[in-house]
């Protein structure tokens, strides 16, 4: 079945720094690739997503970027703010089966 | 437009005990989706309904979860008997997949422990 790793598990930065977020996936038919925000008590928030013929989308400070060929994706926030401390999930669709498998998810925080 | 909407949003009942979930999705979303969040990790999908049917209940532990969507629109997950390791957040979502939009909407959860 598909497999979602995501990378690093914690991640502190320095409000106005740049945070990166990797994910790498096993299954070559997956053809949907979202990012979602998690706050404290709260569902998950889709903040981006990203469909197999696109290679980057960019949405104010977040952008995503997919290599289909290496199979992995990320998630870059610019200059981060406190309000972005969250806990961040990627997720990857499969084309064969429809299921959503997120990743192990990232906690990000921003040091005011 | 309101969000999902899930209930109670806590729980906490002792072991061997049954619980139930309500989820009221996203108006005119067909499909609806149960997962399950287990401390440090990402959401695990339990249950996938298509309109009022069953779409994929491959990751249910079906000796003690059940599922409904009797009339297509809200739906019920329960546990019983409840065992330690349920202890979880139960996430509701659901998305408008008949218009091609994968996009899931998730609600506030119901977090449940299990004493």
């Amino acid at each position: 079945g598909e497999n979602v790793e995501q990378h690093p598990s914690t991640l502190s930065v320095q409000e106005g720094d740049s945070a990166v977020i990797k994910c790498t996936y096993s299954d070559s038919a997956s053809n949907y690739f979202p990012w979602y925000k998690q706050e404290l008590g709260k569902g998950p928030q889709l903040i981006i997503d990203i469909r197999s013929n696109v290679g980057e989308k960019k949405d104010q400070r977040i952008a995503v970027t997919l290599n289909k060929t290496a199979k992995h994706f990320s998630l870059h926030i610019t200059e981060t703010q406190p309000e972005d401390s969250a806990v961040y999930f990627c997720a990857v669709r499969s084309s064969n089966t429809g299921k959503l498998i997120f990743g192990q998810g990232t906690t990000l925080q921003v040091k005011p | 437009e309101a969000g999902v909407a899930q209930s109670p949003r806590y729980k906490i009942i002792e072991k061997r005990q049954s619980v139930a979930f309500w989820c009221n999705p996203i108006s005119g979303h067909a499909t609806l989706y149960w997962y399950q969040q287990i401390l440090g990790q990402g959401p695990k999908l339990l249950i996938q309904f298509q309109n009022n049917g069953v779409v994929d209940d491959s990751q249910l532990p079906k000796d003690r979860f059940s599922a409904e969507r009797l009339k297509g629109v809200d739906s019920t997950l329960k546990i019983q008997p409840a065992k330690l390791e349920d202890s979880a957040v139960y996430l509701c979502a659901s998305s408008d997949s008949e218009g091609g939009d994968y996009i899931q909407y998730f609600g506030a959860g119901t977090r449940l422990s299990v004493l």
